[in-house]
């Protein structure tokens, strides 16, 4: 499951700080986005979700924003820790579609000791 | 907490072999999807399944390809003939609808 390559972007954030990473998508009819982390070596895990018609949602250290006018998806982590290095990945999620994921190409993040 | 898992962990195969790679998703789900990810590159949806039916597939999903929940635990992936290009991990999910999918660790399919 590792996704490694010479044109994935990387983020390299000192632990403790904010980290933000962004996600340009591309089909306007879908019903959620999700932001997905993937630990090298292990299948993606759900993050966080937003639906649609919602333009930010909070979790556990994670807000998720949504900007449909420049359609335009951002995670931000609060206190960046170690165990938050893995690569990131946006997807969008279209229930009539057989509720399949559409991912985006990933953003690696690097967390600095 | 439940989770997905998936048989066997490394898979290679001759071209032109068949492959069958193995699910078992979580027990309570309904919904199931298998997809892909070539080495460096983002990953690839291939075919949604629900009610013993293929609900989506991709165009990457041809003829080559066919999924099977043979019982109540599994789901498996066919490729019948297997192409070079076909090698990548393979991953699993499932859910009870919604858009939180539930990944296993993959397969990873060499095709020589």
């Amino acid at each position: 499951g590792e996704s490694v390559g010479l044109h994935l972007p990387t983020l390299s954030v000192q632990e403790g700080d904010n980290s933000i990473i962004n996600c340009a998508y591309s089909n306007s009819a879908s019903d959620y986005f999700i932001w997905y982390k993937q630990e090298s070596g292990k299948g993606p895990q759900f993050i966080i979700d937003i639906r649609s018609n919602m333009d930010k949602r909070q979790g556990q250290r994670v807000t998720v924003l949504l900007n449909k006018t420049v359609k335009h998806l951002s995670l931000q982590i609060a206190a960046t820790q170690p165990g938050d290095s893995a690569v990131y990945f946006c997807a969008e999620n279209m229930v009539a579609a057989g509720n399949k994921l559409t991912f985006g190409g990933g953003t690696r993040v690097l967390v600095k000791p | 907490e439940p989770e997905v898992t998936q048989t066997p962990s490394h898979q290679v195969t001759q071209m032109g072999q068949e492959v069958i790679l193995r699910c078992v998703p979580i027990s309570n789900h309904l919904y199931f999807y298998w997809y892909r990810q070539i080495l460096g590159q983002k990953v690839e949806f291939l075919v949604s399944f629900y009610n013993n039916e293929i609900s989506e597939k991709s165009e990457i999903f041809d003829d080559q390809f066919s999924v099977e929940r043979p019982d109540g635990s599994n789901f498996t992936l066919k490729i019948r003939s297997t192409k070079l290009e076909d090698s990548a991990m393979y991953f699993c999910a499932s859910n009870s609808g919604g858009s939180r999918q539930y990944f296993g660790p993959g397969t990873r399919l060499t095709v020589t």
